[in-house]
């Protein structure tokens, strides 16, 4: 079945740039979705169809997605930011969801 | 505006059938989209159930198809989980969710319910 690979954490200090990655097998070909999940919430989807952003999140909020990696990238972090984010795809060969295992974002 | 709100017992015996309801408000379940269920064991990252269309069809994990049925009922606008013969590593925090499909994801999420298996 289709993998989902992120990194467990990604620290980043207020102000600068966090990125994200999220790897698959030609994720490249594949629509991507970003969530953020702040501790005892339901997650908040983020990043759509790989850069598209739904209504109410901040241009702080990018999406960029090439070959073999997906990219979420937050400018100027701030410390509200600090969270847990999934990558998700749709897996056609198999008809399911897929998540990434999730990444915290620490803001230091 | 689209709200979700899951509703269902919080304790369950191991080998029983946990049962699951998401009543929709703001939005007609009958008028489109499909409608999915995803879960997070405590301290665990998301698992996705699987998700029902406003017509009925379904597509679930492959690692749980086996045990998963969902259902719809769109003339209570609420759609339905059951998951047969479960166990302690079922336990989780499940959440309902209107499926956008393969390019918009889920975008409107209910406040998740935490399900233990325990006897």
């Amino acid at each position: 079945s289709y993998v989902l690979t992120q990194p467990p954490s990604v620290s980043v200090a207020p102000g600068k740039t966090a990125r994200i990655t999220c790897g698959g097998n030609n994720i490249g070909f594949k629509s991507v979705h970003w969530y953020q999940q702040k501790p005892g919430q339901a997650p908040v989807l983020v990043i759509y169809d790989e850069s598209d952003r739904p209504s109410g999140i901040p241009e702080r909020f990018s999406g960029s997605n090439s070959v073999n990696t997906a990219t979420l990238t937050i400018s100027r972090v701030e410390a509200g930011d600090e969270a847990d984010y999934y990558c998700q795809v749709w897996d056609s060969s198999s008809d399911h969801w897929v998540f990434g295992g999730g990444t915290k974002l620490t803001v230091l | 505006q689209v709200q979700l709100q899951e509703s269902g017992p919080g304790l369950v015996k191991p080998s029983e059938t946990l049962s699951l309801t998401c009543a929709v408000s703001g939005y007609s379940i009958s008028s489109g989209y499909s409608w999915g269920w995803i879960r997070q064991p405590p301290g665990e990252g998301l698992e996705w159930i699987g998700s029902i269309s406003h017509s009925g069809s379904t597509d679930y994990n492959p690692s749980l198809k086996s045990r998963v049925t969902i259902s719809v009922d769109t003339s209570k606008n609420q759609f339905s989980l059951k998951l047969s013969s479960v166990t302690a590593a079922d336990t989780a925090v499940y959440y309902c969710a209107r499926d956008g499909g393969s390019s918009r994801g889920f975008d409107y999420w209910g406040q998740g319910t935490l399900v233990t298996v325990s006897s």
